[in-house]
């Protein structure tokens, strides 16, 4: 069956570090994925899409890889601060049309001053 | 500013009672999507439009109706809500040839 796992459902890191949020996929082959911050009470937000020929997107204090060999993603934020806490969410785009995108269940990250 | 709106924001009804959660975009976007947002099953797709009087099912359709008829405008309608459609919905849209997507604000749903 399809699945999508993010590894853990809670992180927390220490204000300074960097963070790391792994994105693990079984039996999709998506053309792109996609992260997401989810705040509490609020609509998630896009940050970074990165394509399956990709392997690094950086955008700021983000990056982005994407191996489709192991069939994993990694997010990273560099010099996490307090105001980086929320939920992120990976999403697997399939590219097939509007039903196109796939998400995880998120992982909630806390940075701790 | 760009923006999807979502109203109610939070809606407390009764099994069987009729509700419709409406959806409306000023990006001029052609697709638009509703989906439900519940603890560990993460977001799922209910249906989607790819542009006025053009929908189609997602992921967990059974319960649900929609309509395009408009391209702002993508509400989802519930004919005859059940407990088990107790959860948080969001409306999102994008732009043909784009992959980001915009969500709403989300509207909390509760079915007693």
């Amino acid at each position: 069956s399809q699945k999508i796992e993010q590894n853990s459902e809670a992180l927390n890191i220490q204000e300074g570090k960097t963070a790391t949020l792994t994105c693990n996929y079984t039996n999709y082959s998506p053309a792109y994925l996609q992260w997401y911050r989810q705040d509490p009470g609020r609509g998630p937000v896009f940050l970074l899409l990165i394509r399956e020929n990709e392997k690094e997107k950086r955008k700021e204090r983000l990056k982005v890889t994407f191996d489709t060999t192991l069939k994993q993603s990694l997010f990273h934020i560099t010099a996490s601060q307090p105001a980086d806490s929320a939920t992120y969410l990976c999403a697997l785009d399939m590219k097939t049309g509007a039903n196109n995108l796939f998400f995880g269940t998120g992982t909630r990250l806390t940075v701790i001053p | 500013e760009a923006q999807v709106t979502q109203n109610p924001r939070y809606l407390i009804t009764v099994t069987g009672k009729k509700l419709t959660v409406t959806c409306s975009q000023n990006m001029n976007h052609e697709y638009m999507s509703w989906y439900r947002q519940d603890p560990g099953l993460g977001l799922r797709q209910i249906y989607y439009s790819m542009n006025v009087e053009v929908t189609d099912k997602g992921d967990v359709p059974e319960g649900y109706k929609v309509s395009r008829k408009e391209k702002r405008n993508f509400p989802l309608i519930l004919e005859s809500p059940s407990p088990n459609q107790t959860s948080l919905y969001f409306c999102a849209t994008y732009a043909s040839g784009h992959n980001e997507q915009f969500f709403g604000p989300g509207t909390r749903l509760t079915v007693l």
